[in-house]
């Protein structure tokens, strides 16, 4: 039972460009939501989170957008660098802000920026 | 102010051996959490536990697997027996509060 899915394995993107990462969810006691970078041998990285009080959250070159309705958020990145070659992973929490913070996982989304 | 702290990074264990993770929060944080993550999969939440207590365990296999934080002391998660289907990369994190956490570098476990 997928909660949180991210439907595109990989995504290459050439330097400069935006990206667009996607990710839907089926759960619809989610109401917070976390874009997490990895590289390879090391923890996740928190990048950016949206409360589903809002559908925008930015910072800097990092843009997450939220349809509830949908039940589908993305991540943009603009410009896209080399540096953000990574996996990225969504991620979905009950309650937000004032749940224990289990987060529930899509599978990742290998992203390659290329020069 | 160190990041959290997990080790080893690499574990070796034959099958039916017992595997011990460890996993040293950062300063001030009374929050853990455990996540797997298989091959080719995202990472599974296994086990939140605040000091001295296990608060979720509901992502925890119902045999062989065990986790604690004491006192004093790292958390570890225990796993007793291990088969190759335990073969994974196990991430803690923690937190000084319920939402927004920090990873640890990972244990990656190998059973052969």
């Amino acid at each position: 039972d997928q909660q949180v899915k991210q439907n595109s394995p990989s995504l290459s993107v050439q330097e400069g460009r935006i990206s667009i990462l996607n990710c839907d969810y089926t759960n619809s006691m989610f109401d917070y939501f976390l874009w997490y970078k990895k590289y390879p041998a090391e923890g996740p990285t928190f990048l950016i989170s949206i409360s589903s009080i809002k559908d925008k959250n930015e910072d800097g070159r990092f843009t997450v957008f939220l349809n509830k309705s949908a039940k589908h958020l993305s991540l943009h990145i603009v410009p896209s660098q080399p540096g953000d070659s990574a996996v990225y992973f969504c991620a979905a929490s009950e309650d937000g802000g004032t749940s224990y913070g289990k987060l529930t996982f899509g599978q990742g989304t290998i992203l390659t920026v290329h020069p | 102010n160190a990041g959290v702290m997990q080790n080893p990074r690499h574990l070796v264990r034959r099958r039916g051996q017992e595997a011990r993770l460890r996993c040293s929060p950062m300063k001030g944080h009374s929050h853990v959490y455990w996540y797997r993550q298989l091959p080719e999969e995202g990472l599974k939440f296994m086990v939140y536990l605040q000091k001295e207590n296990i608060i979720d365990e509901s992502g925890m296999p119902k045999e062989r697997f065990s986790a604690e934080f004491p006192k004093e002391g790292p958390s570890i998660l225990r796993i007793q027996q291990v088969v190759r289907g335990d073969s994974a990369a196990y991430f803690c994190a923690s937190s000084p509060r319920l939402v927004g956490y920090t990873f640890g570098s990972g244990t990656r476990l190998t059973v052969v």
